[in-house]
């Protein structure tokens, strides 16, 4: 089974500094990564996908996240926060061609400081 | 581009009534899955379907059914609510159910009284 573990439910920021969300996984075969954002009372929005491509992946609004299998991770990564940024973020797994269902972590609360 | 519908946004209903979410995934995604997530809780997988069959089941009550129409749209039946079926219910459609990306709707928020 696969599973997904998100290090701190909140995390906090000042404005202009880096972000750094951890997320780390249990797959016994090679896994499909996703981050997604949620901002309140809104739907998940894709962020970055990792499918067995480059370990290094760039996404939307400047955030990026590298595969480490070594280390199991997959810890996404901001070089300098906007305030625009707060939200929450979860980090999901799921198996290629076993149906495709995404399992979530817990989620990250991203505040940012101005 | 077009994204996935639900409707309605936002339902309440009292204990023990019955309730009824409706999915439109994106034109051409053949694949819909539907989430669980309450509050302050991760999103939690329910059900799916892949070519109006039932692909892959999760932690769904056996007081709720869902199914895929002819013309792809999905519906999720809950029946007898409980208190408990508060939360935000996702649905998200794929035109890979090999597990390449899914996109989300925006929600439908349950409110059981």
């Amino acid at each position: 089974a696969q599973s997904v573990t998100q290090l701190g439910s909140h995390v906090s920021v000042s404005e202009g500094a880096l972000v750094l969300l951890r997320c780390n996984y249990s797959s016994s075969v090679p896994p499909y990564l996703f981050w997604y954002v949620q901002y309140p009372n809104q739907g998940l929005q894709l962020l970055l996908k990792y499918t067995s491509a480059a370990t290094l992946v760039k996404g939307i609004n400047g955030f990026e996240a590298e595969f480490k299998k070594s280390e199991t991770s997959f810890h996404l990564t901001k070089p300098s926060a906007h305030m625009s940024d707060a939200a929450e973020y979860f980090c999901a797994v799921t198996i290629y061609n076993q149906g495709g269902k995404l399992i979530f972590g817990q989620g990250t609360e991203l505040s940012v400081k101005p | 581009a077009a994204g996935v519908i639900q409707s309605p946004r936002h339902l309440i209903k009292e204990k023990r009534e019955t309730a009824t979410l409706k999915c439109y995934p994106i034109p051409r995604h053949d694949t819909v899955y539907w989430y669980q997530q309450g509050p302050g809780q991760d999103p939690q997988f329910l059900i799916s379907f892949y070519e109006k069959m039932q692909s892959d089941k999760g932690s769904i009550p056996d007081r709720f059914s869902a199914q895929q129409f002819s013309d792809y749209h999905s519906e999720l039946n809950m029946s007898s609510l409980e208190l408990g079926d508060s939360a935000l219910y996702f649905c998200a459609s794929s035109a890979d159910r090999g597990g390449n990306e899914q996109f989300f709707g925006p929600g439908t928020r349950l409110t059981v009284l």
